[in-house]
């Protein structure tokens, strides 16, 4: 069974232009998240998908961050324009949806590092 | 708010050496405790988990039990070894769907 997938792996670009990150949950998993890792902090939330819909976004940073998961399989991160502070591993994960919330095993993909110049 | 604290790295031992790694929690209500292990190039792993007062999870020979008088979640392992070089995020959540994690700690063992 495949797990969850992301690309690019890295991405490099200049302030103010666009990045789109992609992430592919594992196959049947409903919830889909997203979190960042700036500057060897702590990973922080930042939205979370039931299928389609968004439940929580609760930790994005600002308005330049915008979400999808159009017909509830993949999503993408987009940053427009990206600024300095973005810079950070951004890191995807999946689970099943069983009721337990938080407590249900969430699977992570590899991050993609994200660099802005 | 909630938060997580642990032990700044990294931390380099021998192997076979005694690990731990400390980890404090502040959460209102009852939080479901969990470490996290990222292995070089790859995502984060689920290690262990603990949901109440008292648990103990353990997996691959690291353990840590949920200590909610010193709101304690520490991980240990008696004998590291150099495939154990990674690092490692305490992580709570106090229900819903939002993962509150730590800074990470860094672990590095010689052969």
């Amino acid at each position: 069974e495949a797990g969850v997938t992301q690309f690019p792996s890295h991405s490099v670009i200049e302030k103010g232009q666009t990045v789109t990150l992609r992430c592919d949950p594992i196959s049947g998993h409903d919830n889909l998240y997203w979190y960042r890792r700036v500057m060897g902090k702590e990973i922080k939330f930042l939205l979370h998908f039931v299928k389609e819909s968004k439940q929580d976004e609760s930790g994005m940073p600002n308005n330049r961050f915008l979400a999808e998961r159009t017909g509830g399989t993949y999503s993408t991160l987009k940053v427009q324009p990206a600024e300095l502070e973005d810079s950070g591993v951004y890191f995807c994960a999946s689970s099943q949806e069983t009721g337990q919330g938080a407590r249900e095993t969430q699977y992570f993909g590899p991050g993609t590092r994200l660099l802005v110049l | 708010g909630n938060s997580v604290t642990q032990m700044e790295g990294p931390v380099t031992l021998s192997e076979e050496a005694f690990l731990t790694i400390n980890c404090t929690y502040t959460a209102t209500g009852y939080p479901s405790l969990f470490w996290y292990v990222q292995y070089p190039g790859e995502g984060l792993q689920l290690l262990l988990k603990a949901t109440k007062a008292d648990d103990k999870g353990s997996n691959k020979g690291f353990e840590a039990t949920y200590r909610k008088e010193t709101t304690s979640f520490h991980l240990e392992k008696g004998s590291v070894q150099v495939s154990d070089s990674a690092v490692y995020f305490c992580a709570l959540s106090t229900g819903g769907f939002k993962t509150i994690f730590g800074a990470g700690t860094r672990l590095f063992v010689k052969a």
